[in-house]
This record gives structure tokens, C-alpha cells and sequence, in this order.
């Protein structure tokens, strides 16, 4: 059974920085692209980031210089460090795995960020 | 970046109507669209993906079609538990970008 477990997350200042971590399960990890999609309370759902089997990234625009993702295959962990972090970064983080070029089949829980004074 | 504009926001249905939603892409992006399926308080579930192929385990009532710029998802009969809100999202090109979301809620 595939299984995605999310954690990392919580309440931060504006300016500081969180790690997220997404544990993976049930599937080949370290032949697999993974991603974070996120969604803003009441909001609809925005990509962030996404790294290839291989490690390739790709970011949206709102994150880059910001957050970098990462993986280690061998704890078959996916990481997102979020660094000068802003209000709009507020959101449920989903951990997912990327399928046919960019489509995504298994997903996480969640794990709520949380950024204010 | 390539918009993805769904139609309707909300759809208000009854069991049993058959539902259409839209998605237009500003740009083609041939069949590069996946389907997704979102309850309150959970995450996304995949429904269709390269536009109009079935993921593994998700009702035939479901179906999706187009390629280009537009796209529909196509609930046949709708089930009680189909109320949620639907996403299309392109893969064509990065950054990768969602529809809007459509609220399909009961009549």
C-alpha cells in the first residue's frame, strides 16, 4: 500500500524557516518524481515544487530563491525547506507522487504551515 | 504561465443528473490535463489523467475528453458521494498550474 506521511509542519514567525519532510512507503521511491502542492485556507490548490527521480527541481516563481526541495533516496524521504517565509505561505503542504510527466496519483495528509506574528 | 480557467465555480445538481465541467487552457497543451477530486478536509484524489484516461479504481460514471485548450470532465450519473470539489490541473509545460476548483453541491 502506497502510503505518503507528511510532518514538519506548524506555526512560524514571518522571515524564519521550516523543513518539511514526507515519508514514503509502498512504492519505489528513488525511481519516482515527487512533488509538494499546496492550498491556502479556503483557497483552491497552487504547485510549488517538484524533483525528478534523478533530482532534477522545478519551482513556481512565488517560491524560488526561497524554498529548495530534496530527497534521500535511502530513507525514501522527500524534504522542503522553506526559508524567509511570508504570510501567503500559509497553507496545507501535500506531499504527492508525480506520474505520466507531471499528473499526481498518490497524495499525503497534509501538514499545516502556519505563518504569523 | 499557462491559465487554467474552470466552469462553472459551483454547479448545483441532484443524484442521478449528469454533470459537465469545463476546463480552458490559455495555451495548448494537447492532452497533457489530469482530474482531481477533493472532499472537505482531505487531500486531492486523481480521477483522470492525459485528459481522458481512467486512474485505476475510479468510477466509469466518471469520464474526461478534449484536447488543446478545452477540456470537460463528465459525471454520468451523479452519486451522493460525488459532491466535492473538482480541479483540472496541466502538465504540458512548468510551471505546473490548476483550474480554479468547481464546487459540485446538492440541489
Amino acid at each position: 500500500e502506497v502510503q505518503l506521511l507528511e510532518s514538519g509542519g506548524g506555526l512560524v514567525q514571518p522571515g524564519g524557516s521550516l523543513r518539511l519532510s514526507c515519508a514514503a512507503s509502498g512504492f519505489s521511491f528513488s525511481n519516482s518524481a515527487m512533488g509538494w502542492v499546496r492550498q491556502a485556507p479556503g483557497e483552491g490548490l497552487e504547485w510549488v515544487s517538484s524533483i525528478s527521480g534523478g533530482g532534477n527541481t522545478y519551482s513556481a516563481d512565488s517560491v524560488k530563491g526561497r524554498f529548495s526541495l530534496s530527497r534521500d533516496n535511502s530513507m525514501n524521504t522527500l524534504y522542503l525547506q522553506m526559508n524567509s517565509l511570508r504570510a501567503e505561505d500559509t497553507a496545507v503542504y501535500y506531499c504527492a507522487r508525480v506520474v505520466f510527466q507531471g499528473a499526481h496519483d498518490y497524495w499525503g495528509q497534509g501538514t499545516l504551515v502556519t505563518v504569523s506574528s | 504561465d499557462i491559465q487554467m480557467t474552470q466552469s462553472p465555480s459551483t454547479l448545483s445538481a441532484s443524484v442521478g443528473d449528469r454533470v459537465t465541467i469545463t476546463c480552458r487552457a490559455s495555451q495548448s497543451i494537447t492532452t497533457w490535463l489530469a482530474w482531481y477530486q477533493q472532499k472537505p478536509g482531505k487531500a486531492p484524489k486523481l480521477l483522470i489523467y492525459k485528459a481522458s484516461t481512467l486512474e485505476s479504481g475510479v468510477p466509469s460514471r466518471f469520464s474526461g475528453s478534449g484536447s488543446g485548450t478545452e477540456f470537460t470532465l463528465t459525471i454520468s450519473s451523479l452519486q451522493s458521494e460525488d459532491f466535492a470539489v473538482y480541479y483540472c490541473q496541466q502538465y504540458n509545460k512548468w510551471p505546473l498550474t490548476f483550474g480554479g476548483g468547481t464546487k459540485v453541491e446538492i440541489k
